[in-house]
This record gives C-alpha cells, structure tokens and sequence, in this order.
C-alpha cells in the first residue's frame, strides 16, 4: 500500500483481556516504531525495530506489553491483561533512512478502550 | 534529563502569521521535527532541521538554534484547516525521537 496502515481502527475490550493490534509498515522501510498517545498528551515512545537488529523495548511500560516484527514487514502489539489505563491510541510509523534524515511515517492509530 | 518544551495553546485569526516556539534539553541532538496532527488523525511530517538557520517549505517555515536549544515554526497566511495540534520532536540518537506535548493553534475568522 501507499502509506502505513494499522488495524484495528478501534478497539474495546473489557479489563483483563487481551489485545493484538497489527501494523503494516510502507514496503521498504526497514525501521518501524510503536507510541502510545493518551488523550491530550505527546508520544510515549514503546518500542523499536530497525531490519534483523534486536529491538529497542526501552519504551514498553510493563511486562503486559510484548510486539514482534516478521522480517521488515507485519508488526503485532500485544497487551495481556489490559487495564483501563492501557485506554490510549496506538501508533505505528515506519522509516527509512535517506541521506541522513529519518522521516518517520505514521499509520492511523488504533482507538484502545479499556472498560 | 529530557525535555521538550512547547506551549500548550495558541489562538491566531485566519491570514495572519502565528510562530510556535519550542525549546529542548536532551543528552544528544540529530535533528529536530515538526508534525502536525489533526484531532483524531495520526500526525504528519512538516519540517526537518539539523543544521542552525531557517529552512522554508511554502507558507510553513522551520528555525533552529542549536546553541540555544530553540526551534520554531512560523505558519504564514494563516488557513482555517491550519487548526491542528503541532508536535516538535528532537531526534536524541540514531532513531530515537523524544516528543513534545504539542501545541494546540486554534484559528479564528
């Protein structure tokens, strides 16, 4: 596709469950990103993947919160247990370096409601 | 420690010129971005600074001061869809960005 995609658009969920949320990063980008952004607020950096490289976790608030990344392709966020305080929009950006300026390329979000 | 500093709200009259200041502390500098973020929408990519001066892209235009830790965007001719959130982020390491809350510009007839 032309831009990065994430699904779902919207989630609810009651306390407790689990969640996976999907991202679709542009072809070719090799780096991709996972925020969290609650209402209101800037972008809580999670995670980090950059090709075969081990990921950068440092974001990642708890041990609730794991994702995995398929290559330089799909990403998947998953959330165990959530808490209401999990109640936030997830975002995915991919990027690709070019000449020294890292543009990062954000996907739609996916809308967490915790009940 | 990092920081990220950018007012939390502006309010501008459609035409004119309003100028959003951010200023940052953080162990390392690789750059410095702006997006913009409309209410409910992922943010997108306006401007990249990562040597002093300004750089000018249409009606938005970006400075940097690197001594002074200092970046602003200037919006011109100021349009109703001009109503966003604007988000500065510094770029600290090789890919880590550190974000500011972002300033919410409201434009008024």
């Amino acid at each position: 596709g032309a831009g990065v995609s994430q699904s779902p658009s919207n989630k609810v969920t009651e306390k407790g469950k689990d969640v996976e949320l999907r991202c679709d990063p542009i072809s070719g980008h090799t780096a991709l990103y996972w925020y969290r952004q609650r209402l209101g607020q800037g972008l809580e950096f999670l995670i980090y993947f950059q090709g075969n490289s081990a990921p950068d976790k440092s974001g990642l608030p708890s041990d609730r919160f794991s994702a995995e990344r398929t290559g330089e392709s799909v990403s998947t966020l998953t959330i165990q247990r959530t808490q209401q305080e999990d109640s936030a929009v997830y975002l995915c950006a991919s990027s690709l370096i070019a000449g020294g300026q890292e543009t990062q390329y954000f996907g739609p979000g996916t809308r967490l409601l915790v009940l | 420690g990092q920081n990220i500093d950018q007012p939390t709200e502006m309010t501008a009259t459609e035409g004119a010129i309003v100028q959003i200041n951010c200023t940052y502390q953080t162990s390392g500098f690789n750059g410095l971005f702006w997006y913009q973020q409309h209410a409910g929408e992922a943010p997108t990519f306006l401007s990249y600074n990562v040597l002093d001066g300004l750089e000018e892209k249409g009606r938005f235009s970006s400075f940097l001061s690197r001594s002074k830790g200092y970046s602003y965007l200037l919006l011109k001719e100021l349009q109703m869809k001009d109503s966003a959130s604007y988000l500065c982020a510094v770029k600290e390491s090789n890919y880590q960005l550190i974000w500011g809350a972002g300033t919410k510009l409201i434009i008024k007839p």
